[in-house]
């Protein structure tokens, strides 16, 4: 079976740093993915890992070890707009691009 | 488009009537997904899509769930006799390839309410 597991939800304040947790348990993998969802909007790509380390991007860092089966989505100098639901999500290795998610982490970010 | 479009936007259906909802991907991607997100949930795979043909429906919850996608472009998610547990949104996204490289793009979604 397939298992992504995060937390439901987070809260942090304006101007800090929060670390969204990801561990799976799959029968393949071939990558993860971080993808930011507002409520009501469609999910918009945020990062990509497929080798063990850390990818920074701008205020966005993911870092995935996969003999851990552990990722996570650092995100610094929080604004009020990150505030959103944040999924993980593992690329199954097969004869096609196969994505699935995690539930979800709810972040609310507060003044 | 620039982007994924899907329509209609809200589908508010009695149980038991049947319901179509459309995805028209970013023109020339190879791969096109059905999901299907309930309120507080991340999007459960139903359906995939490498040009016309249907490699994976492993995800359709039964046999009321019926996806095509006849001429490798737009695809249709048909719902027959709906029930209230298909409530949910239902999101397609598209991909340039069918390699396990590259994003998946998403669009807004179709919301089905069923009453």
């Amino acid at each position: 079976g397939q298992n992504i597991d995060q937390p439901t939800e987070m809260t942090a304040t304006e101007g800090a740093i929060v670390q969204i947790n990801c561990t799976y348990q799959t029968s393949g993998f071939n990558g993860l993915f971080w993808y930011q969802q507002h409520a009501g909007e469609a999910p918009t790509f945020l990062s990509y890992n497929v080798l063990d380390g850390l990818e920074e991007k701008g205020r966005f860092s993911s870092f995935l070890s996969r003999s851990k089966g552990y990722s996570y989505l650092l995100l610094k100098e929080l604004q009020m707009k990150d505030s959103a639901s944040y999924l993980c999500a593992v690329y199954l290795r097969g004869g096609y691009n196969k994505l699935i998610f995690g539930a979800g982490t709810r972040l609310a970010v507060h003044p | 488009g620039a982007g994924v479009s899907q329509s209609p936007r809200y589908k508010v259906a009695k149980r038991g009537q049947d319901v179509a909802l459309r995805c028209d991907p970013i023109s020339g991607h190879v791969s096109l997904f059905w999901y299907q997100q309930a309120l507080g949930q991340g999007p459960e795979f139903l359906t995939y899509f490498q040009n016309e043909a249907q490699l994976d429906k492993s995800g359709l919850p039964s046999d009321r769930f019926f996806a095509e996608r006849p001429e490798g472009s737009v695809s249709t998610l048909k719902i027959q006799r709906t029930q209230q547990e298909d409530s949910a949104v239902y999101l397609c996204a598209s991909s340039l390839t069918s390699a396990n490289t590259g994003e998946l793009f998403f669009g807004e979604g179709s919301r089905l309410t069923v009453l």
